[in-house]
Parts: structure tokens; sequence; C-alpha cells
């Protein structure tokens, strides 16, 4: 198993840039969430969504969009892309269960925007 | 809404043990779970309270005090490899297993020899 695949792990745009920060997952798993990591601010939610067709807004949406169209992908997408986007963006996926279930991380986007 | 503090840096000696707090400020939550984050790396799941009182886990142990808004991660037998961040998060309420979490800032604990 790949378990959360991210691509690409590094990118560099400019100002005004749009572009799709893909995720994939090979699990089966129901729930998928984007994060934004920021020195001193922890893990932010962006998105996140409990199936295919079902998304919703998590801390810090603007400026991103997402759409589940499948179970496997997640894909996160910057329209017009800002310095203060700049950030290393976590995917991550977890099984639907009766309780809570341990969330699992892919490797990160490293992403600079000048 | 919720609010969770962490200390933002740590610092242990090899062979000892360490206590890293997480205290909340919330309407409530589901769980609240560890997560362990080496740098450049992605974090990777440690433990998870739902109910008051202490889970234990190899050298890993995780307390939860809901009455006191109170969590802490105690390590023990410290090796170099324990250097990392611990990140802090709860499940808020009434969203279920959704893979909605609030994450804390996160504790960088450097482990000296």
């Amino acid at each position: 198993n790949a378990g959360v695949t991210q691509t690409p792990k590094f990118q560099v745009l400019k100002t005004g840039q749009s572009m799709t920060l893909q995720c994939a997952q090979d699990m089966n798993h129901e729930y998928m969430s984007w994060y934004r990591q920021d020195p001193g601010m922890g893990l932010r939610l962006i998105h996140y969504s409990v199936g295919a067709g079902i998304t919703d807004q998590g801390e810090v949406p603007n400026g991103y969009n997402v759409s589940r169209s499948t179970t496997e992908d997640f894909p996160l997408r910057l329209l017009s892309a800002a310095p203060s986007q700049t950030s290393v963006y976590f995917c991550a996926s977890s099984p639907r269960r009766d309780s809570d279930q341990p969330q699992h991380f892919g490797d990160g986007t490293r992403l600079s925007i000048l | 809404g919720q609010n969770i503090d962490q200390p933002t840096e740590m610092t242990a000696t090899e062979g000892a043990i360490v206590q890293i707090n997480c205290t909340y400020q919330t309407s409530g939550f589901n769980g609240l779970f560890w997560y362990q984050q080496h740098a450049g790396e992605a974090p990777t799941f440690l433990s998870y309270n739902v109910l008051d009182g202490l889970e234990e886990k190899g050298r890993f142990s995780s307390f939860l005090s809901r009455s006191k808004g109170y969590s802490y991660l105690l390590l023990k037998e410290l090796q170099m490899k324990d250097s990392a961040s611990y990140l802090c998060a709860v499940s808020p309420p009434r969203s279920g297993n959704t893979g909605k979490l609030i994450f804390g800032q996160g504790t960088t604990l450097q482990v000296k020899p």
C-alpha cells in the first residue's frame, strides 16, 4: 500500500498563478482533509470531505477550492496564489468508523509563492 | 470554539522522563490525539484519549482530564530519536469521526546526550 500520496513535493509559484495540489489514497478511506502548517501555528484545517461528492470548509478555507469526485482523490486548488499561502500542505485520510480514528498523513507539499 | 495551548519548546536528557502538557479551552470535544512529527516529515499517530485517565503504550503514555481541560504526553527512557515536535489535537463536538481535527501549535522536544 502506498498510503496517502501527495504531488508535487515542492513547488514555487508566482503571485497570481493557479495550481492544483494532488492527493490520492489507496486505503479506501471515506474521510480526507487538507491542512496547512506554518511556523508557530501548528496544523490548520483548510477543507475536509466525508465522502465522494461531499466537502466542507475548515478553519482557513479562503483562497482554496476542493472537490471530491472519487473516494481516492482529493485535490486542493489555489485559484490565484498569494505570498500568504506560502506553507507546507498536508493531506490526510481516515476510515469511517463509529469512533474517532487516527489520520494518515501524506509527506506534504512545500509551496512557495513569490 | 477551541483554543489549544502547548509549550513551544522543551529540552530533556537522554534516558530521562519528560512530560509535554496540552491545555485547552473548548466547548467540548469527542477525543484528544497526540501526534509525533520529525522535522521535514509527516505527523504520525501516537495516542488517543476519549475517557479520563492514562493510556499507556510502551515508552509513551497519554493522560486526559476533561474536568481540568488538560492532557499530557509522557515519554520515558528518552532516546535521541525522540527529538521531534509533538502535536496535541482534538476532534470537535458533533463532528463524529469526520477527519476534522483542531491542532495546537506543537511542542518541539530536543533530546540531548
